[in-house]
């Protein structure tokens, strides 16, 4: 079945790392993505990882695959006031994106 | 030009109204998307675009008819929408609807729809 699981909300001071978490079960996705929606925005791909990698590092973004547990993570490092948004990961099982519920991230200064 | 741009950026409709939304890309895309998103949840697929053709369609009901002109274009015909229809309309664009190239999708900033 098609379901893409996150926690709603993740408050971080400026500064820290941040790391959301999102749990798939359709292993037959090839590729997993990193969506972010400012308020007021459309959705913004970060970043996206293809199944047989473990990791990819894409500046302050890191992204950690397991694939066993299906379970991908996005880490934040340095989390700025500016990385305040909706974090929304994905997976292509039949060609369409299937959301998660997407993690808030709320950044204190 | 990595940019997907919607019009209008608001409307608000009476529920006998007809109105349409519009979508623009010029990245040479083959697939374009119409999404609806409610407040704090995720966007769902209403309908896919691919070479011009509707190839999906997520059982949206006939109040909203979508209609692709050309490989650029994408509009969202609406008619006798509901209050419950009010959300924010997203459109967006990729190079195909297959492999990777389906998940990495341009967004527009969308267009708040409230039917009064």
């Amino acid at each position: 079945g098609e379901d893409v699981e996150q926690s709603l909300f993740l408050s971080v001071r400026e500064g820290d790392s941040s790391v959301i978490n999102c749990t798939y079960t359709d292993s037959s996705s090839t590729y997993l993505y990193w969506y972010k929606q400012e308020p007021g925005a459309g959705l913004q791909l970060l970043t996206y990882i293809f199944s047989n990698m473990d990791m990819k590092q894409d500046q302050r973004l890191t992204v950690l695959l397991n694939k066993k547990d299906k379970h991908l993570s996005l880490r934040i490092a340095d989390t700025q006031t500016g990385d305040s948004a909706i974090y929304f990961c994905a997976e292509t099982p039949s060609g369409k994106l299937i959301f998660g519920q997407g993690t808030t991230l709320q950044v204190k200064p | 030009d990595t940019e997907v741009t919607q019009t209008p950026k608001h409307l608000v409709m009476g529920m006998t109204n007809k109105k349409s939304l519009k979508c623009e890309q010029h990245m040479g895309h083959r697939a374009m998307y119409w999404y609806k998103q409610k407040a704090k949840k995720p966007p769902e697929l209403m309908f896919v675009y691919s070479y011009e053709k509707l190839s999906i369609n997520e059982s949206v009901p006939s109040r909203f008819s979508p209609e692709c002109p050309n490989s650029s274009l994408l509009n969202l015909h609406l008619h006798a929408l509901q209050p419950e229809d009010s959300a924010l309309y997203l459109c967006a664009s990729s190079q195909v609807t297959e492999g990777q190239g389906a998940g990495e999708q341009f967004f527009g900033p969308g267009t708040r729809l409230t039917v009064l």
